[in-house]
């Protein structure tokens, strides 16, 4: 069965360091998405991309973050300048038509 | 914006017992409806979903899901927990527009005991 896939897995940096975090979405999907998840906290929504741009996005998804599609199959999420505040777990996920997304494994972020 | 409201960080059942995980959203449009599971270490699987028709939706694993418009839940039951249920449970509920984000709740905890 087709699965998201994100890699790294555990990705640790320093402070004001730029980070990619890559994602992989199911075949012949058209949604895609960003959510974080801070240790104890809730699942947050980060932004949306359809059709080469960004749909949606949060207030925590500011000027430092970024996302791209840059060859048809990867979906990336960039943070220029990383904050200790960004430490999370980073969630990808793809939808084939826009209601059911389905979940990557998560990158973990940890900013020292 | 949506609001998802899970009752119980943690939930403890016997083996064999019946599992039920709370959920009740805010929005007074009925949302899409999911329920998602996380096993340690691993990502997101949905479990089951409500989108339309029948108000009893069955998923994997042998859970079952109730939408309710009048309480406005989405309660996630198991008629017998067993010791691989033990895992986070996440609801989750969204506007019925294409492509809309995904609002979830804080998650329950299930623990299940031998």
């Amino acid at each position: 069965e087709p699965e998201v896939t994100q890699t790294p897995s555990h990705q640790v940096t320093q402070m004001g360091q730029e980070v990619i975090l890559r994602c992989v979405p199911i075949s012949n999907h058209l949604y895609f998405y960003w959510y974080r998840q801070i240790l104890g906290q809730k699942v947050e929504f980060l932004v949306s991309f359809y059709n080469n741009e960004i749909s949606e996005k949060s207030e925590i998804f500011d000027d430092q973050f970024s996302v791209e599609r840059p060859d048809g199959s990867n979906f990336t999420l960039k943070i220029r300048s990383t904050k200790l505040e960004d430490s999370a777990m980073y969630f990808c996920a793809s939808s084939p038509q826009g209601s059911t997304q389905y979940f990557g494994p998560g990158t973990r972020l940890t900013v020292l | 914006a949506q609001s998802v409201t899970q009752l119980g960080s943690h939930v403890s059942v016997s083996e064999g017992a019946l599992v039920l995980l709370r959920c009740n959203y805010s929005s007074s449009v009925p949302p899409y409806l999911f329920w998602y599971v996380q096993y340690p270490n691993q990502g997101l699987q949905l479990l089951l979903k409500y989108t339309t028709g029948a108000t009893l939706v069955k998923g994997i694993n042998g859970f079952e899901a109730e939408f309710k418009k009048s309480e406005t839940s989405f309660h996630l039951t198991k008629p017998s927990a067993h010791m691989s249920d033990a895992a986070e449970y996440f609801c989750a509920v969204s506007e019925r527009n294409t492509g809309n984000q995904f609002y979830f709740g804080t998650g329950t905890s299930l623990t299940v005991i031998p």
